[in-house]
């Protein structure tokens, strides 16, 4: 069965330093990947998506970037942090045209 | 024009009640259809997903789609107090391979 791992559950982070959380997928192979963020009482944000390796799309420019530097693993990272990139960050793999199975989600804080 | 648009609620329904949760999409071309349900601090869990126009029943919950109408529907029949939640819609944009949600339901089922 598939499995998406994600990583740290929590995280407090001081306003300009970096920021790497890391999501991996078991028992499929080329999933989508998705990394999404929830401000508090508000919906799903979609910021990056990819349907293979190295394939990046954007949908909000902001101070985060991602990367999928092998098939079932998904990045997001930033070099200086914003108090603003505070959030519930989702990372989620589908098939194509199937749903979305999401991680457990790492709650970021930047003080 | 929102991708994905849903009531923000909250909704309040009494238990044993039918709960009627709406949602509208703006790509024509979108094929597949997710009702997820996601409490306080946790991921999305999904509940339904529908490909075809008409109604999908699932247990308690019934799930309709109108492709013409662009417009997915849940229904929650003999609403119990664990039903209280957000509710989220997401709709599979098969021209990019991605999956937007809306913004949420809150439903809150009173005793």
């Amino acid at each position: 069965s598939q499995t998406i791992h994600q990583w740290p559950a929590t995280l407090v982070q001081p306003v300009g330093s970096p920021l790497s959380l890391e999501c991996t997928v078991e028992g499929t192979s080329n999933p989508n990947l998705y990394w999404y963020r929830q401000a508090a009482g508000r919906g799903l944000q979609l910021l990056f998506y990819s349907v293979g390796i190295g394939q990046i799309s954007s949908e909000v420019p902001q101070n985060l970037s991602a990367s999928r530097p092998q098939d079932r693993q998904f990045i997001l990272s930033s070099k200086k942090l914003l108090l603003s990139d505070s959030g519930f960050y989702l990372c989620a793999w589908s098939g194509d045209g199937t749903e979305a199975f999401f991680g457990q989600g790492t709650r970021l804080t930047v003080v | 024009q929102k991708e994905v648009e849903q009531n923000s609620g909250p909704l309040s329904v009494p238990e044993g009640a039918i709960a009627s949760l709406n949602c509208t999409y703006s790509d024509r071309g979108s094929q597949s259809f997710f009702w997820y349900r996601q409490y306080s601090g946790k991921s999305p869990e999904l509940i339904m997903f529908i490909y075809s126009n008409g109604d999908k029943e699932d247990g308690r919950f019934t799930a309709q789609l109108n492709k013409a109408s662009q417009y997915v529907s849940l229904l929650i029949r003999d609403s119990q107090p664990s039903d209280s939640a957000t509710y989220l819609c997401a709709v599979y944009y098969s021209s990019a391979s991605k999956i937007i949600f809306g913004s949420g339901t809150r439903l809150s089922i009173r005793p």
